[in-house]
């Protein structure tokens, strides 16, 4: 089946430790990623996209389509880093397109 | 601009009411898109519509509906309700089909079916 996954449902990490959220994806071709992150209280919100390779708020994600990975990484973690962080793909499955979300990885970057 | 926002925020029902929940995207947004997110499953795609049609269909059943308005407002509908429909309905706007500029998601609406 098509699916994203990210294996570690809680992270927790160090203020100024290097942080890395895993994100592997099950789809053939090249699918369009995403990563979205939600802070305490506040809307789910885009963080960045592969098809950009940009960086965003110091994090980076590289997409390695020989591991067909993902991964969402910061050399530094600060406290407001703090927060859920979803991995999405767009792709198509049945005839429809659509975004399909992993489970979230809950990170805590500890002072 | 102003943001995603969807009525109600917080809705009870139970079992067997309809309930109809709404949102209004970015203006400018033709597309929106409705998730279910629950604790057990996350966050799974409803349906997408763009410019009053749908596109785009996630695998849920046909209790679930929704429609989209010439001013791209959106509305969702659950007939017959079961107590499994207890979540938080997520919508979210986008320039393009299937979020493909990224999306920009409302608050969502929690919905408790008892």
């Amino acid at each position: 089946a098509q699916r994203v996954t990210q294996p570690e449902k809680l992270l927790s990490v160090f203020k100024g430790a290097p942080v890395e959220l895993k994100c592997n994806y099950s789809y053939s071709g090249s699918p369009e990623l995403f990563w979205y992150v939600q802070y305490s209280r506040q809307r789910l919100q885009l963080l960045l996209r592969h098809i950009s390779r940009e960086s965003i708020k110091g994090f980076t994600a590289d997409l390695n389509k020989g591991e067909t990975s993902f991964h969402l990484k910061k050399p530094f973690a600060q406290e407001e880093d703090s927060a859920m962080y979803y991995c999405a793909a767009r792709t198509t499955q049945g005839g429809s397109e659509k975004l399909v979300f992993g489970k979230g990885t809950k990170l805590t970057v500890n002072p | 601009k102003a943001g995603v926002t969807q009525t109600p925020r917080y809705l009870i029902k139970t079992r067997g009411q309809q309930v109809t929940l709404s949102c209004s995207p970015i203006s400018g947004h033709r597309s929106v898109s409705w998730y279910q997110q629950t604790p057990g499953q996350g966050l799974q795609f409803l349906f997408e519509y763009f410019s009053e049609t749908q596109r785009n269909k996630g695998n849920f059943p046909g209790r679930f509906s929704g429609r989209q308005f010439s001013n791209s407002r959106s509305e969702m509908n659950v007939s017959t309700l079961e107590l499994g429909d207890s979540a938080l309905y997520l919508c979210a706007s986008s320039l393009l089909l299937t979020g493909g500029s990224g999306q920009f998601f409302g608050p969502g609406t929690r919905l408790t079916v008892l």
